[in-house]
């Protein structure tokens, strides 16, 4: 299967603990995308790479959050001293960057995970 | 300001029955994308089509037809002989081209078919 993995499918944590979530995109894919969704809402937009570049942050990602791709290929997102309002699923998507403009092209999800603070 | 809206928030189905998600969008951009997205249980947004600004072409493909007509912004998904695996949240999607690196997501509509 050569498509988005995400990694872990779901993690459980307690109040004040740091989590960290791994994205390995489509490969050769330049763009990568992170986005939260809540219950019975559509995703919201986190960040986006391209390459290794984060080019793009939403006033969504606290300063709590932080995201990398060191290497322009998987991506790492970490939340630090979470809190239960970070409870939601986290989604990772990819592009393929051949288009001159990010807008063109489709973005390809992966199956998320699921984060629950307690 | 909501950019998306899918008003149904819920609908089921008979096996069998035609349905139809509305979505309309709201733009001031003469350029953008507009996408539907399948949530299934497991959780994995299956891109379904994409359409841009300039092709209002209506499109078919198998069960899965899509009415765009920008004179109205909307951008409805109908699926023809619905089936139980069709059973999933649906969200319509808008990205501009000068914010060209993220979706507007609608907060979706969950269908649900019966056998």
């Amino acid at each position: 299967d050569t498509g988005v993995s995400q990694d872990p499918r779901h993690k459980i944590t307690k109040r004040g603990q740091n989590v960290t979530f791994r994205c390995d995109p489509i490969s050769e894919h330049n763009r990568l995308y992170w986005y939260r969704q809540t219950l019975g809402q559509g995703p919201e937009f986190l960040t986006y790479f391209q390459n290794e570049a984060q080019l793009e942050k939403s006033r969504l990602l606290s300063d709590r959050f932080s995201a990398e791709r060191p290497k322009g290929s998987f991506s790492t997102l970490e939340i630090q001293r979470t809190e239960q309002g970070d409870s939601a699923m986290y989604l990772c998507a990819s592009s393929s960057g051949t288009s001159g403009r990010a807008f063109q092209e489709t973005q390809y999800f992966g199956p998320g995970t699921r984060l629950l603070v307690l | 300001a909501q950019k998306v809206t899918q008003a149904q928030t819920e609908i089921s189905v008979v096996e069998k029955e035609d349905v139809t998600l509305d979505c309309v969008y709201e733009t001031r951009d003469t350029t953008y994308y507009l996408f539907w997205y399948k949530q299934p249980p497991s959780g994995e947004l299956v891109f379904l089509i994409r359409r841009n600004s300039f092709d209002e072409q209506n499109e078919i493909s198998g069960r899965y037809s899509w009415n765009f007509q920008k004179s109205t912004s909307s951008f409805n998904f109908t699926i023809t002989a619905s089936q139980v695996v069709d059973s999933a949240v649906y969200f319509c999607a808008l990205i501009f081209s000068n914010t060209g690196n993220q979706f507007y997501f609608g907060t979706g509509t969950s269908l649900t078919v019966i056998p």
